[in-house]
This record gives structure tokens, sequence and C-alpha cells, in this order.
């Protein structure tokens, strides 16, 4: 299997919060990310969280972690349009170098 | 700063050819990395760089991929001979050391091969 794995696809609707979820297989990962990116550009760092810790809060968004189930979230509350993206979760070791999952494609409708 | 430079933009060639890729990292960044990205493998770490020397080149698929960098300011990606498979969206990204956690991407590279 892949060392980070995410759905590929989520809708929801505008004002709605948004849940995107992350699963990956390296206990010993140090740092987690959630990058974003918008269509025609590359991705860009949304937020990180150290392994040591298990939530953190940025204006609309919010990380989840859970290290027992290798399991990160991404929260983004009150989902606007512009909020639609693929966001890429990743993980990174002693090396710092990330492995990014596939991304989930967010569609927000109005 | 401008940000990560890329270019071309869009490339279309055939078969065969010579296809090269530029980027221009972020001045002051030590570390520049290579990325490609598709639909069946999602985005894959090609090569990177740290201080203009390749560091760890595992991810380049096979000997018709090449990478160099040949001063702090300027990357190529070259393939030769450029198949259809290689089709994809190559993007470079630059970060200023290792410990810190932000790679900074460009707007990528969409090569078509025809």
């Amino acid at each position: 299997g892949e060392d980070v794995e995410q759905s590929l696809f989520l809708s929801v609707r505008e004002g709605d919060s948004s849940v995107i979820n992350c699963t990956y297989t390296d206990s010993s990962s140090t740092y987690l990310y959630w990058y974003k990116q918008e269509p025609g550009a590359g991705l860009q760092l949304l937020t990180y969280i150290f392994s040591n810790m298990d939530m953190k809060q940025d204006q609309r968004l919010t990380v989840l972690l859970n290290k027992k189930d290798k399991h990160l979230s991404l929260r983004i509350a009150d989902t606007q349009t512009g909020d639609s993206a693929i966001y890429f979760c990743a993980e990174s070791r002693g090396s710092y170098i990330p492995t990014f999952g596939r991304g989930t494609s967010l569609i927000v409708h109005p | 700063d401008a940000g990560v430079i890329q270019s071309p933009r869009h490339e279309v060639t055939e078969m065969g050819q010579e296809v090269t890729l530029r980027c221009k990292p972020i001045s002051g960044h030590d570390y520049l990395f290579w990325y490609r990205q598709t639909m069946m493998r999602g985005l894959e770490l090609l090569i990177y760089f740290n201080n203009n020397v390749p560091i760890d080149d595992s991810g380049m698929p096979e000997d018709r991929f090449s990478a160099k960098m040949p001063n702090a300011s300027f990357s190529t990606l070259k393939i030769q001979p450029s198949e259809p498979r290689d089709s994809a969206v190559y993007f470079c990204a630059s970060r200023l050391t290792i410990s810190y956690n932000e790679q900074f991407f460009g707007p990528g590279t969409r090569l078509t091969v025809l």
C-alpha cells in the first residue's frame, strides 16, 4: 500500500464544514503537512503539525492528529467556493523530505 | 521575490524529441526539488539538490531523464528521448534549508508528448 492515503474526492455545500482525512503508515513520522493546489498552480503549504501535538488551529483550519491510528484530518470551517482545490496530505521523517498522498479534490457547491 | 519560476509553462512535443524544462528557485534557498504529477501515480519526487549537488536521484524513472543544477539560480530537467508516458505536470520546488518546513512550488510545466 501507499505511504500516505487519502480519498480522492469530497463535495460540500458552501458554508458547511469540510473534513479531509488522511492515513499514513510510518509511526516515525515527525511532521505532517497539508498543502493546497489551486487549478493551474503549484502546491502551497497550508499548515503543518509536529508529531507530538494532537491539534493545531489556524483561523478556519483545524488539524487533528491521532498518532495511535496514524490518522490526520483537516477541517475547514465555513467552506467557501474559493476553498475548491486539491488538498495534499504529506508526512516526513528524519530526512525532512515530505512524502505526498495523491490529493483530495474538494468541490464546494452553492 | 517572484517565487519559484518555471519555463515553459506548457510544452507539446513529439515522441523521440528532447525536452528541457527549466527552473529558477527562490534566491537563497539551499534545496531544489523536481516532482512529476500524474493522475495514475500522484506526485512523485524525481530528484533533489542541496547547494547545487544532486543528493537523491532514486526517483528518476530511467536513464532518459537527467537533471542538472549548474548554479544556485538555475536547474534543468531533460528528457531524451521523450515518450508519450512522460506526459505529466513537472514541478520544481525550493526550500530554504532542510529543516525549514515549507517547500515553495513553482507553477509547473505541463508536458504533452504526442
